[in-house]
């Protein structure tokens, strides 16, 4: 089945302690992003890969660190994670390209206190 | 810079009543997706569009296109309670492959 994996799907930590929220396609896809949700904010671009090796950041990449070493997999590292991150984060990934359809993780909630 | 701009933010609909959901960015698009979002589940893909004035149906989900391609319109005849949830549009623009996401518009459905 053709589907993105996060995890983990719930995660409370405290201020400043180290996080990483795991993220891979079985899809073969080549852009892969991350995505933080808040209330009225509506879906905002955190980081994007367009291939293995090659990230680039979106619209709030402050705080937030990622990686693409493995076409599969790309990970979200929270350094020194702050209560203005916690957020519902979602994963994506999709073919490459223009106008192919994004596939959605199932999300992490994610509370920092 | 680019942004998408979506409205009504909410919605609260009889079962049976019709809705729609306007999108619109501040330059003219390549594309537009749309994207349903069940409470509690993840975004998933309902359609795109590419051509100025394109108009594509699903069942009873009509989207649009604007002509000049700066807006978009999804409107859902004769609501049931199955759709509810968040609709989300999606702007793409020529030379990036990235999207910017609307705000969003929730829906309810009162039966």
């Amino acid at each position: 089945e053709a589907q993105v994996t996060q995890n983990p799907r719930y995660l409370i930590t405290v201020t400043g302690k180290k996080l990483t929220v795991t993220c891979s396609q079985n899809m073969n896809h080549e852009y892969m992003s991350w995505y933080r949700q808040d209330p009225g904010l509506g879906l905002r671009q955190i980081y994007y890969s367009m291939n293995v090796e090659v990230t680039d950041k979106g619209d709030v990449p402050e705080g937030y660190k990622v990686s693409r070493k493995e076409k599969r997999n790309f990970p979200l590292i929270l350094e020194s994670p702050s209560p203005n991150q916690t957020s519902l984060y979602f994963c994506a990934s999709n073919l490459g390209g223009k106008g192919t359809e994004a596939f959605f993780g199932q999300g992490t909630r994610l509370t920092v206190v | 810079g680019q942004q998408v701009m979506q409205i009504p933010q909410y919605q609260h609909v009889q079962e049976g009543e019709d809705f729609t959901t306007y999108c619109n960015s501040s330059t003219t698009l390549s594309n537009i997706q749309w994207y349903k979002q069940r409470p509690g589940g993840h975004p998933v893909f309902l359609i795109q569009l590419v051509k100025s004035g394109e108009v594509k149906k699903q069942k009873r989900l009509t989207f649009q296109f604007g002509e000049a391609k700066k807006n978009s319109s999804l409107h859902i005849t004769a609501t049931q309670t199955t759709d509810v949830g968040t609709y989300f549009c999606a702007g793409g623009w020529s030379g990036t492959y990235k999207y910017i996401f609307g705000t969003g518009t929730r829906l309810k459905v009162l039966a």
